[in-house]
């Protein structure tokens, strides 16, 4: 069975610092990996993903995810926060399960950019 | 392209009533989750459905709680009897047919109270 593990609950940070989000999950076949964002009263929005390809791959805003395949992770990380990154974070993995695909979450970090 | 559409956005039982969900999934998606995202946690996957048909409900509480998708669209999800652990945001989200390793689409998401 496919889990995800989100390390931190919680992480402060000042702004203009780098951060890092951390995720791990555990998976017995090949799954692909996936960052949302949930800001304040809002829905989740994807943030990145990693399909296939180069194992780093970079969002809009500036977050780029690394997947390491060997360490089973999957970290978030921005090297100059704002405070409207201010958000919850969930890492989720989509893999096949019984024939179909099962997107899991794990618990979520949420990010508080202070200034 | 509509998004996915979730109805009420709120709503406040008291514990033993009823209340029921409804989701309008983006068109031609074939796969339509539910979830449930407590406060504080992450999204939790109560029951997937694929066209009109179950492929996962192992984490519904069937003696409460049932959904169903009635001609592959949209989806109802329902509680009876409330309990005040029900208390959360239920999610719908869908993904597109065939190709499961795209991104799921998120509703806004119905935030509902047991009191």
């Amino acid at each position: 069975a496919q889990s995800v593990t989100q390390l931190d609950s919680q992480v402060p940070v000042f702004e203009e610092a780098p951060v890092e989000l951390r995720c791990n999950y555990s998976s017995s076949v090949s799954v692909y990996l996936f960052w949302y964002v949930q800001y304040p009263n809002q829905g989740l929005q994807l943030l990145l993903k990693y399909l296939s390809g180069s194992t780093l791959v970079e969002s809009i805003n500036g977050f780029e995810a690394e997947f390491n395949k060997s360490q089973t992770s999957f970290h978030l990380r921005k090297p100059s926060v704002h405070i409207s990154d201010t958000a919850e974070y969930f890492c989720a993995v989509n893999a096949l399960s019984g024939g179909y695909n099962k997107l899991i979450f794990g618990a979520g970090t949420r990010l508080a950019v202070h200034p | 392209e509509a998004g996915v559409a979730q109805s009420p956005r709120y709503k406040i039982i008291e514990k033993r009533q009823s209340v029921a969900f409804w989701c309008n999934p983006i068109s031609g998606h074939a796969t339509l989750y539910w979830y449930q995202q407590i406060l504080g946690q992450g999204p939790k996957l109560l029951i997937q459905f694929q066209n009109n048909g179950v492929v996962d409900d192992s984490q519904l509480p069937k003696d409460r709680f049932s959904a169903e998708r009635l001609k592959g669209v949209d989806s109802t999800l329902k509680i009876q009897p409330a309990k005040l652990e029900d208390s959360a945001v239920y999610l719908c989200a869908s993904t597109s047919s065939g190709v499961w390793n795209t991104e799921a689409f998120f509703g806004q998401g119905t935030r509902l109270t047991v009191v």
